[in-house]
């Protein structure tokens, strides 16, 4: 079945170290998204990739990078500098053209 | 972007009808109303979108009012299983989509 993976479903770091999270999908879609989610709150955009290879910043993208090398991979990576990076990570893709947003089931990232 | 004003929670029986309001008074001609729900720890799932004319189904139904400024999401027979936030997002297709704080929905045995 088509769909958009994300592991690890839990992580759990130190505090200063640099965090890749990784988002799969399988759907052909061409735009990939990446959401922060505070407990009670909303989904605030972090980075999105609408092509191979280009990506641009969302709304709260400072800590944060992306690659976007391949169509089917938009791996996030939360560094250091980010300086509450305890959230819950939602990926999601998106066919150009198509109105709706496919989501991974998040991961649950924990400094310490 | 027009902005959403969503209640902040809502009951329901099991078994009955659940009435989710949204406001977007400042929607304009070609922005979609769209519907999501989260349920805990997990992604959000779509639901239903529309422009103007009403929309249903499998999920629920989503009436749009003439004058476009507010809409409600109807889930005609609420289970336990439809306790959720839900999210009531207007975009132009295409634009990239905003999650505000949403409805949390409790379904009550």
């Amino acid at each position: 079945d088509g769909g958009i993976t994300q592991s690890p479903k839990y992580l759990f770091r130190k505090e200063g170290q640099n965090v890749t999270l990784s988002c799969e999908q399988n759907l052909n879609h061409d735009a990939m998204y990446w959401y922060r989610q505070d407990p009670g709150q909303g989904l605030r955009l972090i980075y999105y990739s609408q092509i191979v290879n280009d990506f641009q910043k969302g709304d709260i993208a400072e800590g944060y990078s992306v690659s976007r090398e391949k169509k089917e991979s938009f791996p996030l990576t939360v560094t250091s500098a980010q300086k509450n990076p305890t959230a819950f990570y939602l990926c999601a893709s998106r066919h150009g053209g198509a109105v709706g947003y496919t989501f991974g089931s998040g991961t649950r990232l924990t400094v310490v | 972007d027009a902005k959403t004003t969503q209640p902040t929670s809502m009951d329901c029986a099991e078994g009955r009808a659940a009435n989710l309001p949204c406001n977007h008074s400042t929607i304009s001609g070609n922005e979609y109303v769209y519907w999501y729900r989260q349920i805990h720890s997990q992604g959000p799932q779509y639901i239903i979108h529309g422009l103007k004319n009403n929309e249903t189904n499998e999920m629920a139904s989503l009436i749009i009012t003439e004058d476009r400024k507010s809409s409600t999401l109807i889930l005609p027979h609420a289970t336990l299983r439809d306790t959720a936030v839900y999210y009531c997002i207007v975009k132009l297709d295409g634009q990239n989509f905003v999650f505000g704080p949403g409805t949390r929905l409790s379904v009550l045995p």
